[in-house]
C-alpha cells in the first residue's frame, strides 16, 4: 500500500513547456514536502508545505489538505530541471516518500 | 551556507562485514535522520533520534542497525553483518524541528554502500 502516489511516474516535455506533477497521499498530514534528487543522487529540499501556495522563482507547490492533493508546477522549464521531483509527507518523527516523477526537459 | 557532509561517498564490502557510515549534520540541528535508497526504487526511512536517543525507527532498522552520536558532531549508522540487501545509496538528514513544528529537513549527499 503506498501512502504516496505520484504523477505521472516519468514526463518528458520540450524547453519552456508549463509542467505540472501531481501528487495524492492518504493520510491526514501536517505538511507536505516537494524536493528533488538530482542525477547524481543528491536530494534537496524545494519546499515544505501546509496550505496554500508556495513560489519559489519559477517553481510553484499548491496543496489542498482536504483532498489530499498537491502539485508541482514548473513555468518555463529548462533542461537544467531535468532530475527526479519527490514528495514527501511529514510524518511524527520521518518524511515518507513517493515514488518521484523523472522529468527529462528537451532543448 | 551550512550543509550535510557524509563520508565515505562509496563504501564496498564484502557480505557479513560490518561497516559504519558517518555524518556531519548541521551544527545546530537537533534533530538527525538516516534514510536509504535501493538502485530504482523510493526513498525509505530508517530511524531518527533526536536528544541522543532514537525516536523513531522503521521495521528495516532491526538488530543488525544501530546509530550513535559519539561526540558534539559526528552521526553514525553502523550495520553489523551487511547482506546483499542492504546495498543501496544512504543518506543522513538533518532539522532544527521535527512533529507538528517540523522544518526542512536538510540532506547529506549520500554514501553508495555496495555489498558482494
Amino acid at each position: 500500500k503506498n501512502e504516496v502516489e505520484q504523477s505521472p511516474q516519468n514526463l518528458t516535455a520540450q524547453e519552456g513547456e508549463f509542467i505540472t506533477i501531481n501528487c495524492s497521499y492518504s493520510v491526514g498530514i501536517s505538511a507536505l514536502h516537494w524536493l528533488q534528487q538530482h542525477p547524481g543522487g543528491g536530494i534537496v529540499s524545494l519546499f515544505m508545505l501546509s496550505s496554500g501556495k508556495k513560489k519559489h522563482g519559477r517553481l510553484i507547490a499548491t496543496i489542498n489538505i482536504q483532498e489530499k492533493h498537491s502539485s508541482l508546477h514548473i513555468t518555463a522549464s529548462h533542461p537544467r530541471d531535468s532530475a527526479v521531483y519527490i514528495c514527501a509527507f511529514q510524518g511524527a518523527q520521518k518524511l515518507v516518500f513517493g515514488q518521484g516523477t523523472r522529468l527529462t526537459i528537451n532543448p | 551556507e551550512p550543509e550535510v557532509t557524509q563520508t565515505p561517498s562509496h563504501q564496498v564490502t564484502q557480505m557479513g562485514q560490518e561497516v559504519i557510515l558517518r555524518c556531519v549534520p548541521i551544527s545546530n540541528h537537533l534533530y538527525f535522520y538516516w534514510y536509504r535508497q535501493i538502485l530504482g526504487q523510493k526513498v525509505e526511512f530508517l530511524v531518527s533520534f533526536y536528544n541522543n536517543e532514537i525516536s523513531e525507527k522503521s521495521e528495516i532498522f532491526d538488530d543488525q542497525f544501530s546509530v550513535e552520536r559519539p561526540d558534539g558532531s559526528n552521526f553514525t549508522l553502523k550495520i553489523r553483518s551487511t547482506k546483499l540487501e542492504d546495498s543501496a545509496m544512504y543518506f543522513c538528514a538533518s532539522s532544527f524541528l521535527a512533529g507538528e513544528d517540523a522544518d526542512t529537513q536538510y540532506f547529506g549527499p549520500g554514501t553508495r554502500l555496495t555489498v558482494l
